[in-house]
């Protein structure tokens, strides 16, 4: 079963913008984390935000953690056309295993 | 350092078939996880290794198998292939299970099955 579920399911935004993917999980969770995917390859680890931390930033990233609402949202400052990408959240619960959302389907558009 | 690397990138298999794919993790690395992504369901967690161990494993009938070896290097296998396990294969390794870390996944297998 999902533990996170992104929304929206697809963005379509212009260079230059900022793209906001929101998450919601489950169950108590150990920490959060943020992957892109380009085109059907192999997932990247973007972004690792623990259950006692409330916002983490890299570089151009900014994610933020609401662990009363079980909830948690990335963004991306100043969207580029090398962005476009699925984005999943992915939550890691007391077992231990990561459990991924969906996705969100970002499309930066030059 | 090398990536995760996972064999083959590409599989056609044929319904009732069996196969086995591979995936050797990030050296020193020893924790090792499966998942298998389609459009329709998504990620789906299959099982999760460290020390040659189970330590998790996904809902996913008993057709679906794995191991690790003492080198960390693990394999799948799917048994009595159907159209349904048509995926992406994806094997990702971290350092140790259930901590603070993210996971380095590989390409993936794309697997179809006719």
């Amino acid at each position: 079963s999902q533990q996170g579920e992104e929304d929206p399911q697809a963005l379509s935004i212009q260079e230059g913008e900022n793209a906001t993917m929101n998450c919601s999980y489950k169950t108590s969770i150990n920490n959060l984390q943020w992957y892109r995917q380009n085109s059907g390859r192999g997932l990247v680890h973007l972004i690792l935000i623990r259950s006692n931390e409330r916002e983490k930033h890299s570089g151009r990233l900014r994610v933020t953690l609401d662990t009363s609402k079980k909830s948690s949202s990335l963004l991306i400052t100043a969207s580029r056309a090398a962005d476009t990408a699925s984005y999943f959240c992915a939550a890691r619960g007391s077992q231990g295993n990561l459990i991924f959302g969906k996705g969100t389907k970002l499309s930066v558009k030059p | 350092k090398a990536g995760v690397t996972q064999t083959p990138r590409y599989l056609i298999k044929t319904r009732g078939q069996q196969v086995t794919l591979s995936c050797s993790p990030i050296s020193g690395h020893r924790s090792v996880s499966w998942y298998q992504q389609t459009p329709g369901q998504g990620l789906q967690f299959l099982f999760e290794y460290f020390s040659e161990t189970q330590r998790n494993k996904g809902n996913f009938p008993g057709r679906f198998s794995g191991r690790q070896f003492s080198n960390s290097r693990s394999e799948m296998n799917v048994s009595t292939l159907e159209l349904g396990d048509s995926a992406l294969y994806l094997c990702a390794s971290s350092l140790n299970p259930g901590q603070d870390y993210g996971y380095t996944f590989g390409s993936g297998t794309r697997l179809t099955v006719v």
